[in-house]
């Protein structure tokens, strides 16, 4: 299994400004995830961060708007630009490809963000 | 249609009861079949996972696959106050692929 952690865990921000949040998984991953969740709705992809290289967006979100970095296997951040109050939500980070499995993916507890 | 479909409840049952969660999916190709279990502003904890056909137990919580149906479900025996949860089941495309998630079952145990 991995353990998984964000940062910020919560935030405030405000219309037009930027957050950058981060993941840190505790032992190395193949592959890593962002996604969104509003309240009370299932999860959304975001993006597939790939070390090294440029990230992959799913229909209806780019780069611009969420830029990703992934500089090693254990580490990625999301940040979500010019905010709006559309913006709000929970933003989760996952890792999938631990050593023994490729099929089982785990998730960071989250970020959740208000914008204002 | 989606590509996993699931009843988002909520599900109300008292302690003790069987609940039975359930899931259909419209890719025959899926091989392996994900539940995780969300508490309330928590990220979601993966509970158990199936690959093909068949049931796996364990302890109290039972995940069983019909592809011939398309169909998964997770059973849950005496339920407790502490199962009360929002439980996704998810589906990934394959190995180290995101996962497709259905839209989750909020489940509540009454004491």
């Amino acid at each position: 299994s991995a353990v998984i952690s964000q940062k910020p865990s919560r935030d405030i921000c405000q219309r037009g400004t930027s957050l950058t949040i981060q993941c840190q998984v505790d032992s190395q991953v193949t592959m890593m995830f962002w996604y969104r969740q509003q309240p009370g709705q299932s999860l959304t992809l975001i993006a597939t961060a790939n070390q090294g290289s440029e990230a992959t967006y799913e229909s209806g979100f780019v780069i611009d708007k969420f830029p990703i970095s992934r500089p090693n296997l254990t580490f990625s951040t999301l940040t979500v630009s010019n905010m709006s109050p559309e913006d709000s939500s929970i933003y989760l980070c996952s890792g999938a490809g631990t050593s023994g499995s490729q099929y089982e993916q785990y998730f960071g507890p989250g970020t959740r963000l208000t914008v204002t | 249609q989606k590509e996993v479909e699931q009843d988002p409840g909520p599900l109300s049952v008292p302690e003790g009861a069987i609940v039975s969660l359930n899931c259909t999916y419209s890719n025959s190709a899926f091989q392996y079949f994900m539940w995780y279990r969300q508490y309330s502003r928590k990220g979601p904890e993966l509970l158990m996972y199936t690959y093909s056909s068949g049931n796996k137990e364990d302890g109290r919580f039972t995940a069983q696959v019909d592809k011939s149906s398309k169909y998964i479900s997770l059973f849950i025996r005496d339920s407790q106050p502490s199962d009360s949860a929002t439980y996704l089941c998810a589906i990934p495309l394959s190995g180290n692929t995101p996962l497709v998630f259905g839209k989750g079952t909020r489940l509540s145990v009454i004491a």
